[in-house]
Order: C-alpha cells, then structure tokens, then sequence
C-alpha cells in the first residue's frame, strides 16, 4: 500500500542535542510537510516542501531545520532541542495542486521526548 | 483571515447513539472542508472531505455536508461504536494556499 513513513515512532534526546527525525512516502508525492503537535492541540505547520522549493512558516523558530535530498525522503532537523520542543512531529503529502484536489495524507508521527 | 470554530469536547456517548460533532467556518471565497481523526498515539488520518457547496462526504458511517448559507460542516455519524473513541479535527484550504487551518480538536468517548 502506498503510504506516508515515519521512523522511529518515539525519539528520546537530551537538552541541547541535535536530533533528526524521518518521514518517507510511497505516494509519490511532490508536495512534504512538516507539522508540530503538542498535547491537547491543533497540529502547527512548521515548514513545507513543493519538490525542492522550500516554504518555511513565518513563526517556526530557527532551531527547527528540514532537508529533502529526494521525492522520497524528508528529514526534520532540531539543532538545539529545547524542554518545549517535546511533541508529536507529523509528516504529511499532498500533490502539488491547490484546488479541490488537493488532500494531505498524514504518517503515524514521531512522539519527540527531551530530556 | 479564515478560521475554523469547532464545538468544544470532550463528548462521551454510549455505544450505538448519534454523534453530531459542530464545525463552522470563516473564509473567502470557496474552501475546501475537511474532517480529520486522530486515534490516540497515532497520526492524522483523513475521514472525509467536501470541495464544494452542498457536497456530502462519507466514509465509515460519518457523513458533513458543507453548508454554505451557514457556514457549517458538521459531523454526524448515525450509531458510534467504541472504535470510534478519537479526537476529531475539522480543517479548511482556501484558495491556492496549501496550509490547512485547523479547528481545536474534538475528543470522543463512546462507552459499552
């Protein structure tokens, strides 16, 4: 089945040390998104990718970085994890439309905890 | 700007009765409706969707149709199940812009 990865499903680091999370899709995909999901709360865009072109959101911090080397692939770098930064970060892909075609298809997440 | 209102939670229900989850809307021009499920620890998965007025989305039971005299997307489903226990999103995409604006969330708990 086609589908949005991403691994691990829990990430333990500490205070200050780097951490990269991955997300992988089947879909094929152009479009890759990036989202923060504290407890109790709507999900935060951070960033997105439309192939290469990278669309960062105005109020993501700049400890929050993202790489995509292929279609395939899409990488959340956290360069400083804070105690705030704990969270559920969820990958999501869409296609490159922006009209009524347009639907995101989320992973399971990754549940970040800083120690 | 665009905004999504959804009732607040949590809803507890017995098993086999009718869910309406409230979801209304601020947006120009014509959105795109969404409802979202979230099981607990788990990711989004999309539930269903609507692209136009007066369209109905299904999937697994629950049914929205979006309301433009009203504003309104809700969700109903007609006999809730223990399996259906999540938290249920409501979003909008208007325009050509990709980012969705999300409704606070709403939790259900549907007792034996």
């Amino acid at each position: 089945d086609a589908m949005v990865i991403q691994n691990p499903r829990y990430q333990v680091t500490q205070f200050g040390k780097p951490v990269t999370l991955s997300c992988s899709q089947t879909l094929n995909h152009n479009v890759m998104y990036w989202y923060q999901q504290k407890s109790s709360q709507a999900p935060k865009l951070l960033f997105h990718y439309y192939d290469k072109d990278f669309n960062n959101e105005a109020d993501t911090p700049d400890n929050f970085q993202s790489r995509r080397p292929n279609t395939s692939f899409c990488f959340l770098d956290i360069r400083s994890p804070g105690l705030g930064d704990a969270a559920m970060y969820l990958c999501a892909t869409s296609l490159p439309h922006t009209g009524p075609k347009e639907t995101q298809y989320f992973g399971p997440g990754t549940r970040l905890l800083v120690l | 700007g665009n905004s999504v209102t959804q009732m607040e939670g949590p809803v507890t229900l017995s098993e086999e009765a009718f869910l309406t989850i409230n979801c209304t809307y601020t947006a120009t021009g014509y959105p795109s409706l969404f409802w979202y499920v979230q099981y607990p620890g788990e990711g989004l998965q999309l539930l269903l969707k609507a692209t136009k007025a007066d369209d109905k989305g299904s999937n697994k039971g629950f049914e929205a149709t979006y309301r433009k005299e009203t504003t309104s997307f809700h969700l109903e489903k007609g006999s809730v199940q223990v399996s259906d226990s999540a938290v249920y999103f409501c979003a909008l995409r208007s325009g050509n812009n990709r980012k969705l604006i999300w409704g606070l969330g709403t939790s259900l708990a549907v007792n034996p």
